[in-house]
């Protein structure tokens, strides 16, 4: 079956610092992987996404890499700023599209000044 | 941007009331509607998936006589826990697809608290 499995928090990083949050998944067939982020009082927002192996998702100075050889999609940023703060979910979709996402436990991200 | 509301954003009702969720997609017309949970330091779970004007469809184990889904406009769904119990208690989260597409994202709305006491 379709799972996620990512880096449990929280991450508490000084501005500038380097983030990596870690994900990998289990799938049937090739899904499509994503990281939403979940600001403070707001709706979870897609921040990345890649549809196919050795694709680069990049948005706001994030990147995540889709590795199948690894079963991985490890989001990156090389300094975080303050506004960063958040909780990230990587997911999966089994499927063309956004239907039946399958999403990771979280990660909050604290970064401060 | 798409944005997806929810209402009420937190609710504490007593056990054996029923609770309605209202989820709302302020400036798109959404086909498809989903509605998640999610337990503390756990995953969002589908419960189901509505589209409009159809019944929805719900994932394995969800009860759907207990998790009533309307989906009566294309910018309306609402969520109705029947008889709710303690164990009821979460966070309910809905999304929202524009319709058309063969790639439609997901907006999601802010999430309801529900407790149940």
């Amino acid at each position: 079956g379709n799972s996620v499995t990512q880096m449990e928090g929280p991450v508490t990083l000084s501005e500038e610092a380097f983030l990596t949050i870690n994900c990998t998944y289990t799938a049937t067939g090739y899904p499509s992987l994503f990281w939403y982020v979940q600001y403070p009082g707001e709706g979870l927002q897609l921040l990345l996404k890649a549809t196919k192996a050795d694709d680069k998702g990049s948005n706001k100075g994030f990147e995540a890499t889709y590795r199948k050889e690894t079963t991985s999609f490890h989001l990156e940023k090389g300094s975080v700023q303050v506004s960063d703060s958040a909780v990230y979910f990587c997911a999966l979709s089994g499927k063309t599209g956004a239907n039946n996402l399958f999403f990771g436990t979280g990660t909050r991200l604290t970064v401060i000044p | 941007g798409a944005v997806v509301s929810q209402h009420p954003s937190r609710v504490i009702c007593k056990s054996g009331t029923s609770v309605k969720i209202e989820c709302r997609s302020l400036d798109f017309q959404a086909t498809t509607m989903f509605w998640y949970r999610q337990f503390p330091k756990k995953s969002l779970m589908l419960m189901a998936t509505s589209n409009e004007g159809s019944k929805a469809t719900y994932e394995q184990g969800v009860e759907k006589d207990k998790f009533l889904i309307n989906h009566a406009s294309l910018t309306l769904s609402t969520l109705t826990v029947t008889s709710a119990h303690p164990e009821d208690s979460s966070f309910y989260i809905c999304s929202a697809a524009p319709g058309g597409g063969a790639t439609r994202e997901q907006y999601f709305g802010p999430g309801t608290r529900l407790t149940v006491t």
